[in-house]
């Protein structure tokens, strides 16, 4: 069974700092990695979805990395602003479905101005 | 463009009461629906999902259960909420072909049952 980490649960930074959120897979069978936004209340916007095949994807300032052999994924914002405040999920995907994902528990980024 | 929708978007409903959650796409035919639950605080937890008209796979046993009766049309539904149930309940889609594809969700429904 899949299991999905995600490293920290929150973390706070000051406007203009660059940083870097963790997700950790424990099946390296995937056919995709997504990574969402989530303000509070609010559904899922999509972000960033990498192919098994593919080791990065960037949009904007947001890069994204997989290491599907050591299970890993990175996504990196670059020059945070207050406007990223939101909790980041990390979805991965084992199955020809593509809705069937496996989700973290999140990580809760506030940007301090 | 395909937009997804779900209504209605906050839900107070006593225990023992029934529930219907609706959730429509637009702008696709023949997707695959889904249906999550966010616990506070928690990842997502797939409950069910459809891949066509009548077709539905449920993820976890439960007090709920979903249809489809048309095919951009998917249905959360209980005969008796029970305390358990309240969270935050999204809706996806995703197309059906194709191994490399995304999912889109909704802005959810918020369950509150007292």
């Amino acid at each position: 069974k899949q299991e999905v980490t995600q490293i920290p649960a929150a973390l706070s930074v000051p406007e203009g700092e660059n940083l870097v959120l963790n997700c950790s897979f424990t099946d390296s069978a995937i056919y995709n990695l997504q990574w969402f936004r989530q303000d509070p209340g609010k559904g899922l916007t999509s972000l960033l979805l990498i192919q098994s095949s593919q080791r990065e994807q960037t949009s904007g300032r947001l890069n994204a990395s997989l290491d599907k052999s050591s299970g890993r994924s990175t996504l990196y914002i670059a020059a945070s602003q207050p406007g990223d405040s939101a909790t980041y999920l990390c979805a991965v995907n084992g199955d020809t479905n593509a809705g069937k994902s496996t989700f973290g528990d999140g990580t809760t980024l506030t940007v301090k101005p | 463009s395909q937009t997804i929708h779900q209504w209605p978007a906050t839900l107070v409903q006593p225990v023992g009461s029934p529930l219907s959650l609706e959730c429509t796409v637009e702008g696709t035919s023949n997707p695959n629906l889904y249906w999550y639950r966010q616990a506070a605080g928690r990842g997502l937890q797939l409950l069910f999902y459809s891949v066509g008209i009548g077709q539905i796979s449920s993820e976890v046993p439960q007090n709920l259960s979903a249809s489809r009766p048309q095919d951009r049309q998917f249905i959360l539904s209980s005969k008796k909420l029970l305390l358990s149930d309240s969270g935050f309940y999204l809706c996806a889609w995703s197309w059906s072909s194709g191994f490399y594809t995304e999912a889109f969700f909704g802005q959810g429904t918020r369950l509150t049952v007292v």
